[in-house]
């Protein structure tokens, strides 16, 4: 299996910061990467595909890059209502898994 | 819009089988484009792909789950099911049915049900 790596676990920003994601693949996966946005309470949502496609209806304060083993997502300009765990997958292979996440908190 | 909605059974016993359903409306799940399947969320374990499956019948599995897992399409309701047997504790976790897209590696899941927690116990 692909494990998935995500830093930092948690990270505390301001209204108006970046912040910034990465994950790491344990094997190339080209392009094949996912980022997904989940609130408290609610399922997982699908923010970008493709290392760096935004699912429709997704803010454009929200970017993803990279390739082969090392990804990024960028929050640019940190909303409220951005405060949510965000999951990477990677889509090369199967079985599909997930990075362990990462919460990003208001301060 | 497509939505998707699990039910079943909130509580199970160790050792008994789960069965859930993913009703879909809004869409088919006889659209040859998509895969229709499951993810398990545990605080242990995360997020866990279980396995998906086309209105075809064909199916594939985690192989670290395949051996107690089967997942079918039922075209006329419009829905697809999950049985996962020989349950234990570390089964407990919120289960989301979800859509997968069927062409090449666009293996991402979207959109997902709200989800339904499962806990197993005696």
């Amino acid at each position: 299996d692909i494990q998935m790596t995500q830093s930092p676990s948690s990270v505390s920003a301001s209204v108006g910061d970046r912040v910034t994601i990465t994950c790491r693949a344990s094997q190339v996966i080209s392009t094949w990467l996912a980022w997904y946005q989940q609130k408290p309470g609610k399922a997982p949502k699908l923010l970008i595909y493709a290392v760096s496609s935004l699912q429709r209806g997704v803010p454009s304060r929200f970017s993803g890059s990279g390739s082969g083993t090392e990804f990024t997502l960028t929050i640019n300009s940190l909303q409220p209502e951005d405060l949510a765990t965000y999951y990477c997958q990677q889509a090369n292979s199967f079985p599909f898994t997930f990075g362990p996440g990462t919460k990003v908190d208001i301060k | 819009q497509l939505q998707l909605q699990e039910s079943g059974p909130g509580l199970v016993k160790p050792s008994e089988t789960l069965s859930l359903t993913c009703s879909v409306s809004g869409g088919s799940i006889s659209n040859s484009n998509y895969y229709w399947g499951w993810i398990r969320q545990s605080p242990g374990k995360g997020l866990e792909w279980i396995g998906s499956v086309h209105f075809s019948g064909n199916a594939y599995y985690n192989p670290s789950l395949k051996s107690r897992v089967t997942i079918s399409a039922d075209t006329p309701k419009n829905q697809f099911s999950l049985r996962l047997s020989s349950l234990t504790a570390a089964d407990t976790a919120v289960y989301y049915c979800a859509r997968r897209d069927s062409s090449g590696n666009n293996n991402w899941f979207d959109p997902w049900g709200q989800g339904t927690l499962v806990t197993v116990s005696s």
